[in-house]
């Protein structure tokens, strides 16, 4: 399978610990964004790399949150110190530099913080 | 806060009917993309229109992309229970999508 793909699926955590999820793109995909979903809404943009850069950030990205793609391919979502409202999908896409738009998602990092 | 509002937000009906579910918004897009998510599942791009008052067809489904670029409508055809999902609308501006909060569609047998 040469799709997007997230691990781990599926993340239980106490709150105030550390976690941190891996999104691996489609092979050759520039473009990297991470996703934040919750029940019943849409995904929400928190983040984009252009290869290893770092472009844009939400200001729903608090200080908590950081994002990596150290040599432009994967990249890490870590969020320090989790809270409840932390509990989300966490989703990944990808799109090559001329994609039109297009992006392709992984099957999301489902995470609890109990 | 989504900017785009998606009605009805929860869709039940029988196979073989007919349903249409909408997007609507203050703001204009170049595009827009609709995408339908399963459960466990991330969004799987449907179809994306940019031309105001384009109208697309996907088999069974057709798009339709309002004139001033504000709004858009998925209207499916004979539903099935494989057209079950969560049906997302996502405005397109500088890159950057915008999604609405979904129409969950279940279709039952």
């Amino acid at each position: 399978d040469t799709g997007v793909s997230q691990d781990p699926r599926h993340k239980i955590t106490k709150r105030g610990q550390n976690v941190t999820f891996r999104c691996d793109p489609i092979s050759e995909h520039n473009r990297l964004y991470w996703y934040r979903q919750t029940l019943g809404q849409g995904p929400e943009f928190l983040t984009y790399f252009q290869n290893e850069a770092q472009l844009e950030k939400s200001r729903l990205l608090s200080d908590r949150f950081s994002a990596e793609r150290p040599k432009g391919s994967f990249s890490t979502l870590e969020i320090q110190r989790t809270e409840q409202g932390d509990s989300a999908m966490y989703l990944c896409a990808s799109s090559p530099t001329s994609g039109k738009n297009i992006q392709y998602f992984g099957a999301g990092t489902r995470l609890s913080v109990l | 806060t989504q900017l785009l509002e998606q009605s009805p937000q929860f869709l039940s009906i029988q196979e073989g009917e007919n349903l249409t579910v909408y997007c609507n918004s203050s703001s204009v897009f170049s595009s827009l993309q609709w995408y339908r998510q399963e459960p466990g599942e991330g969004p799987v791009l449907l179809v994306t229109v940019v031309t105001g008052g384009e109208v697309k067809k996907l088999k069974r489904l057709t798009f339709q992309f309002g004139d001033a670029r504000k709004d858009s409508s998925l209207h499916i055809t004979a539903a099935q229970p494989g057209d079950t999902g969560l049906y997302l609308c996502a405005g397109i501006n500088w890159g950057k999508l915008q999604f609405g909060a979904g129409t969950q569609v279940v279709v039952t047998p």
